[in-house]
């Protein structure tokens, strides 16, 4: 079972509007989550980076939330923009160096 | 900075023969490098583990003998596919983690796209 579990699989949304994307692990010990976002044939690049003691992290209009308590993360992208289409994915490193990769969301947004 | 290369972008090539991927650190040394494998509308699994100087570290399932990996330097990791086949098709990405300096962050490649006739 994979220890990273993304919601939606995928989302269409206009132009403009706001979205949020979540994020649930199991990985222990936890060290770190980040999110990716991964243009189609691109490899991913980092958005966002949180460790265990912090609450939020925003990169433009990028806000990724973290609530370790509960291992869930969220990224919410605003006003969002065409550059913004791309499958964005959840990564959570332990507390070994080793990643676990979520399966991604693939946002699609349309004019 | 931190910015990892990937050569070929592109490749096809005939079943049976061999591909040789690179994977480069720009701007940064790194003793450890990563290959993974991503099939469409998957997400990245890792394949091997590259350490500059000695031997890889293989995932459960994959075939060190028919996915080759090279660590010569601490900054070119080379993976080849070896008589490859129709199924080895996919995209294949690195990453390398900064020898000193960087935490466990690892930097990704742009990824190549392998095509097996």
């Amino acid at each position: 079972k994979n220890q990273v579990e993304q919601s939606p699989q995928s989302l269409i949304i206009l132009e403009g509007k706001n979205c949020t994307l979540q994020c649930n692990y199991t990985v222990s010990p936890f060290s770190n989550l980040r999110w990716y976002k991964q243009d189609t044939g691109r490899g991913p690049v980092s958005l966002t980076i949180m460790t265990f003691s912090e609450n939020t992290k925003s990169n433009g209009r990028y806000t990724a939330t973290l609530d370790a308590d509960t291992k869930q993360s969220s990224l919410h992208i605003t006003a969002s923009q065409l550059s913004d289409s791309a499958s964005y994915i959840c990564v959570v490193t332990d507390s070994w160096g080793k990643l676990q990769f979520g399966a991604g969301t693939q946002v699609v947004v349309t004019p | 900075g931190a910015v990892v290369s990937q050569h070929p972008s592109r490749v096809i090539c005939k079943s049976g023969t061999s591909v040789k991927i690179e994977c480069r650190s720009l701007d940064f040394q790194a003793t450890t490098m990563f290959w993974y494998r991503q099939f469409p509308k998957q997400s990245l699994m890792l394949m091997a583990t590259s350490n500059e100087g000695s031997k890889a570290t293989y995932e459960q399932g994959v075939e060190k003998d028919k996915f080759l990996i090279n660590h010569a330097s601490l900054t070119l990791s080379t993976l080849t596919v070896t008589s490859a086949h129709p199924e080895d098709s996919s995209f294949y990405i690195c990453s390398a983690r900064r020898t000193s300096g960087g935490g466990n962050e690892q930097f990704f490649g742009p990824g190549t796209r392998l095509t097996v006739l």
